[in-house]
């Protein structure tokens, strides 16, 4: 089956910088990369999502980078705001299966 | 976007008792619910999946008989944990996916913290 690594688990950064958080897969047949947010104590939220026939995206401050040979993709916020702190999930499908392998998420800390 | 919603929110029992959570999805039809449970700093943890009519099928490690899972129609699920203990407290969280097109995103539910005393 599918395996999903996400790394860091923590990552603090000073309000203005940029985060990125960084997740593998095992499984080449995955397409579909989505990314969620989840502030303490409340539900994940997607926040952007990626395909396989696309190597990037970008909505406002953030973007997903997608690599399909090296089976990596990338969360990347630009201008991080006190708002960003959450605990980020990154998770892969592949293009027969509807459930999700999830990482084991990164908790974003924004320091003002 | 779509909406999905969870109930109740928060749960404190006595140990043995059942709880039953639901949820719904309340403005599309949702082919397969999700159940997951999530520990403290932790990822979300898939207990089962259920299309509706039909049994759910459960993770490895997942006892059925304890998570009891029903989907009776195309915008219910609900979870009952049985004879709850100590060790079943937890944060649950449902999610929906709509079929077709959308099938593979997810709208989560608020999720349940279940407290067994």
């Amino acid at each position: 089956g599918e395996n999903v690594e996400q790394h860091p688990s923590t990552l603090s950064v000073q309000e203005g910088d940029s985060a990125v958080i960084k997740c593998t897969y095992s499984d080449s047949a995955s397409n579909y990369f989505p990314w969620y947010k989840q502030e303490l104590g409340k539900r994940p939220q997607l926040i952007i999502d990626i395909r396989s026939n696309v190597g990037e995206k970008k909505d406002q401050r953030i973007a997903v980078t997608l690599n399909k040979t090296a089976k990596h993709f990338s969360l990347h916020i630009t201008e991080t705001q006190p708002e960003d702190s959450a605990v980020y999930f990154c998770a892969a499908l592949s293009g027969g299966s509807y459930i999700p392998t999830f990482g084991r998420g990164t908790s974003l800390i924004v320091h003002p | 976007g779509a909406v999905v919603s969870q109930h109740p929110s928060r749960v404190i029992c006595k140990s043995g008792t059942s709880v039953k959570i639901e949820c719904r999805s309340l403005d599309f039809q949702a082919t397969t619910m999700f159940w997951y449970r999530q520990f403290p700093k932790q990822s979300l943890m898939l207990m089962a999946t259920s299309n509706e009519g039909s049994k759910a099928t459960y993770e490895q490690g997942v006892e059925k008989d304890k998570f009891l899972i029903n989907h009776a129609s195309l915008t219910l699920s609900t979870l009952t944990v049985t004879s709850a203990h100590p060790e079943d407290s937890s944060f649950y969280i449902c999610s929906a996916s709509g079929g077709g097109a959308s099938k593979n995103i997810q709208y989560f539910g608020a999720g349940t913290r279940l407290s067994v005393l």
